[in-house]
This record gives C-alpha cells, sequence and structure tokens, in this order.
C-alpha cells in the first residue's frame, strides 16, 4: 500500500528565505509525485510532477522538487519566500502501475513572515 | 477553458437527510474522482469513475455513500442518511486516462451537517 509523510505540519519562513517542505513516501515501486498548493476557499492546484527522467522537476511559482530514490524523497524547495506562497501544499503520490489513484499527505501549512 | 466544478459550494444539512453533490469535469477527461477532505488533513480518495463505471470504489465508507456518472461526464457523489461526521469538504477531479496524468480538481463542496 501506499502512503506519503509530510514532516511539519506548519511551516514558518521569513520573506525571502528559502522554503523547504518535505516528503516522503513508501512503496516499493516508485510512483509518480506530484505537488499541490491550496489557498484558502479554492481547489487543489498542480505545483509540479514527477513521472520518469530527469529527477529535478520545476514547477510554477519558482518552486521545484527532486526525486531521490535511495531517500524515498521529493521534497518541494524555493529559493526565495514570497508572501503570496502563503498556503497549504500537499504531496500526493500516484502508483506508476495504474496511475489513477492519488494517496495524499496531510499537508504542510507554510506561513510567510513579513 | 473551463475547469472542474462543483456545486453547491456550501450545503448545510440536518443530521439523517440525503444530500447529492455534483461535478462537472473538463470536456473530454474521462477519468472522474471523488475526495473527501477533513479539516487539517489531506484529501482522502471515496471513488474513481473511468467512462460510466466505477473502476474503484474502495474508498467509500460505507453504504451510505454512491455515486453515479451515467453519460460519462457529469457525476453526482449521494449521501444518504447523513450523519455529523460526514461533516467535510468534498473534492472532485478529472484527468486524462493513462498512467502519470495530473488530477484537475474543482473547488470543493462544504458539506455540513447539523
Amino acid at each position: 500500500a501506499q502512503s506519503v509523510t509530510q514532516l511539519g505540519s506548519h511551516v514558518s519562513v521569513s520573506e525571502g528565505a528559502l522554503v523547504l517542505l518535505r516528503c516522503n513516501y513508501s512503496s516499493s515501486v516508485p510512483p509518480y509525485l506530484f505537488w499541490y498548493v491550496q489557498y484558502p476557499n479554492q481547489g487543489l492546484q498542480l505545483l509540479l510532477k514527477y513521472t520518469t527522467g530527469a529527477t529535478l522537476v520545476k514547477g510554477i511559482n519558482g518552486f521545484e522538487a527532486e526525486f531521490k530514490k535511495s531517500e524515498t524523497s521529493f521534497h518541494l524547495t524555493k529559493p526565495s519566500a514570497h508572501m503570496s506562497d502563503a498556503a497549504e501544499y500537499f504531496c500526493a503520490v500516484s502508483p506508476s502501475e495504474t496511475g489513477n489513484q492519488f494517496y495524499f499527505g496531510t499537508g504542510t501549512s507554510l506561513t510567510v513572515i513579513p | 477553458g473551463a475547469g472542474v466544478s462543483q456545486t453547491p459550494s456550501n450545503k448545510v444539512t440536518e443530521k439523517g437527510k440525503y444530500v447529492e453533490l455534483r461535478c462537472d469535469p473538463i470536456s473530454g477527461h474521462t477519468a472522474l474522482y471523488w475526495y473527501r477532505q477533513s479539516l487539517g488533513q489531506g484529501p482522502e480518495f471515496l471513488i474513481y469513475f473511468q467512462g460510466t463505471g466505477a473502476a474503484d470504489d474502495s474508498g467509500l465508507p460505507n453504504d451510505r455513500f454512491f455515486a453515479v456518472r451515467p453519460e460519462g461526464s457529469v457525476s453526482t457523489l449521494k449521501i444518504q442518511r447523513t450523519e455529523r461526521g460526514d461533516s467535510a469538504v468534498y473534492l472532485c477531479a478529472s484527468s486524462m486516462t493513462g498512467v502519470g496524468y495530473e488530477q484537475y480538481f474543482g473547488p470543493g463542496t462544504r458539506l455540513t451537517v447539523t
């Protein structure tokens, strides 16, 4: 069975500082990996995804994530936080064998301090 | 183009009543998913449709929950004899069929059972 762990339910960073949101998965076969962002009272929006190929993927709004198979991780980073980055972030995995069902982590709430 | 839409955006109902939640997926998306998101949690998978048929309904919590997609487009999630524990945001997503495709989410329906 797939599971996703997001360490840190709340992360605070200063404006301009590095953003690091952690995601680890458990799966015998590397799954497809996704990061979604959810702004208040809005639906989830895809930030980036990894399926195959280059393990460092770039997404929207300056975010990127690196798939590390040896660490079963897919951490999300952004070099310089902006006030508009304050939101809830969800990591999700999808089995590579079927790719249908998504399993989400419990989310990380990012606060950006001016 | 139009995204995934869900109606109503908010629904308040009394315990024991029946409710229907509607989802209009992105045109051309054959896969449709329902999730439930409780406060402070990530989306929890309920059911997945491929076309008109439910390909995976393993996430439905009990037989009070049922979903249909009769024409392979619009879907309705039906909850009978609602309980206070059913209160949550119900999210719908759609995607192209196949592995690795991202899911596009609607804004959700906030269900409150009093």
